[in-house]
């Protein structure tokens, strides 16, 4: 079966401030695809990265980075130089390639980033 | 890039009524469409995948006669809470899914807060 950790419910960090969000999933497939999303207050869902099992390079998006270890089943989400309105939830997400490419959910990380 | 729409964005009904809520893929076409629901301070909760032309397939615990879907054509499912009640008031959230020259991925629709009276 496949599953999504998020174990961090919520994070509270002073601006500026790093901030590490943990994500650790569970699959027997060899092919799959590891998602971020970003939900603020709106409740739209912003897509950040995917990336698939055959790439464990870390990926550095300006303030943003990830790292990915398949030793551990991991993706874990960085930011650097925290800002207010980096406040939202994130979801970590993973999908097969069968099932339609249906995403499996973390259960979300409320980060709260305080001025 | 891909953009989905949902419509509308909110809703207010009365118990008892019922409310469709469509998804449109406005730039590419969904063999797949996914419809979610959120609780507050939930994750998202899969409902069911539609795909067009055929009958959606539902998850357990959701009742495919309360909550219809249609997906008739690439471009356009909806879903409809049938006699709605207050215990079905939540954010509803479609994705779509692109075909294999867009890698599959999917593409949320902003969502639609539905508030049952």
């Amino acid at each position: 079966a496949q599953k999504v950790t998020q174990a961090q419910t919520e994070i509270s960090v002073v601006e500026k401030e790093d901030v590490t969000l943990d994500c650790v999933y569970e699959t027997r497939d060899t092919t799959y695809y590891l998602f971020w999303y970003k939900q603020p207050p709106s409740g739209e869902l912003v897509f950040l990265i995917r990336r698939n099992s055959f790439d464990e390079q870390n990926e550095i998006s300006g303030r943003y980075s990830w790292n990915f270890q398949k030793s551990t089943s991991s993706f874990n989400f960085t930011i650097t130089a925290s800002q207010v309105v980096d406040s939202a939830v994130y979801f970590c997400a993973l999908s097969g390639t069968d099932s339609n490419y249906q995403l499996i959910w973390g259960a979300g990380t409320k980060l709260i980033i305080k001025p | 890039g891909a953009v989905v729409s949902q419509h509308p964005s909110w809703v207010i009904c009365k118990s008892g009524t019922s409310v469709k809520i469509e998804c449109r893929s406005l730039d590419f076409q969904a063999t797949t469409m996914f419809w979610y629901r959120q609780f507050p301070k939930q994750s998202l909760m899969l409902m069911a995948t539609s795909n067009e032309g055929s009958k959606a397939t539902y998850e357990q615990g959701v009742e495919k006669d309360k909550f219809l879907i249609n997906h008739a054509s690439l471009t356009l499912s909806t879903l409809t809470v049938t006699s709605a009640h207050p215990e079905d008031s939540s954010f509803y959230i479609c994705s779509a899914r692109a075909g294999l020259a867009m890698r599959y991925e999917q593409y949320f629709g902003p969502g639609t807060r539905l508030t049952v009276t």
